[in-house]
C-alpha cells in the first residue's frame, strides 16, 4: 500500500518560514493535498492539488510538489500556525485516500 | 455556508453497532462526494470511508471494509455511516468530510466521539 511519509516535528521563530515535506514514491504525479489541524479543532484544507489555495487561507501558505517529496511552506510563521500539518493523496492503485503521519509546528 | 453536522456516537461494547449520521447543509449535496475520517485518541488521520455524489460507488480502508457501511440519502441531505461489530480500535473521534472531487476534503464538520469498551 501507498505510504506518506512526514517528520513528526518541525519548530521556528516567528517571522520564520517552516517548510513541511511529505515523502511518497513518485508523489509529483499525484495530487497532494495538505490539512491544518489545531489542537481541538477539525482538520482544515489549507493547500489542494498541490499548490492551490482554497478560499480564505493566506498567501504566506504555498504548495509545490516534485519527484518523491511535497512540500508545504509557511512563511512569516505565527503563533497561530502552531498546529498538525497533514499530507494526504488519492491512491488510484486501489481506491484508498492516504494520510501521513502528521507533523507538529511548534512556534518558538 | 457550508455545515456538517455529525451525530450518533456515543460508547459501544465489542461486538455492538453503531449508526453516525451527518446532516450537511449550505451547498448542492446531491453534487459531491462524501467521506469519513476518524482520528483515535492523540493520534493522526485515518480514512475510513467515501462515497459518490450519487451513491452508486463507494470506497473503504482495509480496516473497516465488511465490518462499516456508508450510505447517502441525497433527499434528506444526510451521509451515514453504519458500523457493526466494532473493536476497541474503533475508538475515535469520527468526522465527515465533504469532497471538492474524491478523495480531497474540502470542508470537515466537528466530529463525534466513538468509544468501544466493554
Amino acid at each position: 500500500s501507498y505510504v506518506l511519509t512526514q517528520p513528526p516535528s518541525v519548530s521556528v521563530a516567528p517571522g520564520q518560514t517552516a517548510r513541511f515535506t511529505c515523502g511518497g514514491d513518485d508523489i509529483g504525479s499525484k495530487s497532494v493535498h495538505w490539512y491544518q489541524q489545531k489542537p481541538g479543532q477539525a482538520p482544515m484544507l489549507v493547500i489542494y492539488y498541490n499548490s492551490d489555495r482554497p478560499s480564505g487561507i493566506p498567501a504566506r501558505f504555498s504548495g509545490s510538489s516534485s519527484g518523491s517529496t511535497a512540500i508545504l511552506t509557511v512563511s512569516s510563521v505565527e503563533a497561530g500556525d502552531e498546529a498538525d500539518y497533514y499530507c494526504q493523496v488519492w491512491s488510484s492503485a486501489n481506491n484508498h485516500v492516504v494520510f501521513g503521519g502528521g507533523t507538529k509546528l511548534t512556534v518558538l | 455556508e457550508v455545515q456538517l453536522v455529525e451525530t450518533g456516537g456515543g460508547l459501544a461494547q465489542p461486538g455492538e453497532s453503531l449508526r453516525l449520521s451527518c446532516a450537511a447543509s449550505g451547498f448542492t449535496f446531491i453534487t459531491y462526494a462524501m467521506s469519513w475520517v476518524r482520528q483515535a485518541p492523540g493520534k493522526g488521520l485515518e480514512w475510513v470511508s467515501s462515497i459518490s455524489p450519487s451513491g452508486g460507488t463507494t470506497y473503504y480502508a482495509d480496516s473497516v471494509k465488511g465490518r462499516f457501511t456508508i450510505s447517502r440519502d441525497n433527499s434528506d441531505n444526510t451521509v451515514f455511516l453504519h458500523m457493526n461489530s466494532l473493536r476497541a480500535e474503533d475508538t475515535a473521534v469520527y468526522y465527515c468530510a465533504k469532497d471538492w472531487q474524491l478523495g480531497d476534503f474540502e470542508f470537515w464538520g466537528q466530529g463525534t466521539l466513538v468509544t468501544v469498551s466493554s
